[in-house]
This record gives C-alpha cells, structure tokens and sequence, in this order.
C-alpha cells in the first residue's frame, strides 16, 4: 500500500532555532498535502492544507509566519517551525491524499519535537 | 467551522464486551473515515464510508454511516486486548478554495480490562 516518510521522527533543537520535518509520499503522487498537530492525550489538529506549487491553506488560529510550509513536488512537503519556543514541543504528523484510492489519506509517523 | 463530537471520550471494558464509538458532525460529510492510534503510535487508517447509510465490515469491527451522511459509529464485537488504543473519526469536508481537510473528533480511549 501506499507510504508516507515523515523525517526526522524526534528533534530536539534549542529556543529560538527552526526546524524542518519533511514529509515524502513514496509510491504515489500526493498533490495535497496536510499537516497536523497533537498535544498528549487530544485529537490530531488540522494546522495546513499544503497543494503543491501554490501556497498553503492554513486553519484559523496557526501562525504562517511562524510554520512555514511548502510543497514544492509532488511527493514531497515540508513544515518549517522558525523560531522555536518550547510551547511548539509537540507531535507534528503529516497525511498525503491519494487520488487513484478515492481521497484516501495516509499518514506518515509523526515527528516528535521537543524545544529546550 | 465544521466540528466533529466524538463520543465516549474513554470507555473501559471486559476483555470480551462489545464496544462502540459514535461521531456527529455539525455539517453534512462527503466521507468519514476511521483511524487507530496505538499508545506511542501513529493513527492508522481503517476504513472509509462514503454512502448515505453504508455499513461496512471488517472482522469484529463494524462501521456505519448515517443516513443524512453526518454521524457515523464503530461497534467491536468481542473486544481483545490488541483493540487498545484510541480511535479516531475524521469527516472530510471541501472548502471553498477547493482545499480539502479532515477535521477529527477528539477520539474514543479504548481501555481493555483482563
């Protein structure tokens, strides 16, 4: 079945750095993109809707500034935190929409972040 | 926005009881779809429903889609101890900019007592 790399799967970095998570669609082509957030114990958030080769869709109440997104291929999205605090310690989860699978969605392994 | 309440927030159980969790959006859905999410792990799709008033199987595992296409219900039968975790609905919905999104209900915490 279809697969979705997320990298790096744990981070830590220190106050004030930025970090990168790429998501990669593996075997099939992804035009859309999403990426999530979850704090312990709470559902996954929606933070962007991420197409490729236009700017990303962000829900209300995410900063775009600060979680740069961009989608620059087919199979390949990444998410951006600039300026790290350690309230953006958290799990950061990708998802890649297969058209050929009817809107399927898959998601990729998370990525832990913990800003010191 | 759209909002998507999942109820019971945890349910513990006898290993052996059947278990059920239930989603209600505010809007109407395209499609709903459920994940697993193992403790530590990431969510796993299971299945997707997109009929007024489909009804699925996989196993022990039951999915339903209401009629109006805006609640939709997991039923395990005989619980086991590998169905722990947490499970997810997550109803998908178009945009006006064409951007899809899945928006999840905050889960149902399967807890199974031996």
């Amino acid at each position: 079945g279809a697969v979705v790399s997320q990298h790096p799967s744990r981070v830590i970095c220190k106050s004030g750095t930025s970090v990168k998570i790429e998501c990669r669609s593996l075997d099939f082509q992804a035009t859309t993109m999403f990426w999530y957030r979850q704090f312990p114990k709470q559902s996954l958030m929606l933070m962007a809707t991420s197409n490729e080769g236009s700017k990303a869709t962000y829900e209300q109440g995410v900063e775009k500034d600060k979680f740069l997104i961009n989608h620059a291929s087919l199979t390949l999205s990444t998410l951006t935190v600039t300026s790290a605090h350690p309230e953006d310690s958290s799990f950061y989860i990708c998802s890649a929409r297969s058209f050929l699978e009817g809107n399927t969605i898959y998601f990729g392994e998370g990525s832990w972040l913990t800003v010191v | 926005g759209q909002q998507v309440m999942q109820i019971p927030q945890y349910q513990h159980v006898q290993e052996g009881e059947d278990f059920t969790t239930y989603c209600n959006s505010s809007t109407t859905l395209s499609n709903i779809q459920w994940y697993k999410q193992r403790p530590g792990g990431h969510p796993v799709f299971l299945i997707q429903l997109v009929k007024s008033g489909e009804v699925k199987k996989q196993k022990r595992l039951t999915f339903q889609f209401g009629e109006a296409k805006k609640n939709s219900s997991l039923h395990i039968t005989a619980t086991q101890t590998t169905d722990v975790g947490t499970y997810f609905c997550a109803g998908l919905r178009y945009s006006g900019g064409g951007a899809d999104g899945l928006t999840f209900g905050k889960g149902t915490h399967l807890i199974i007592q031996p």
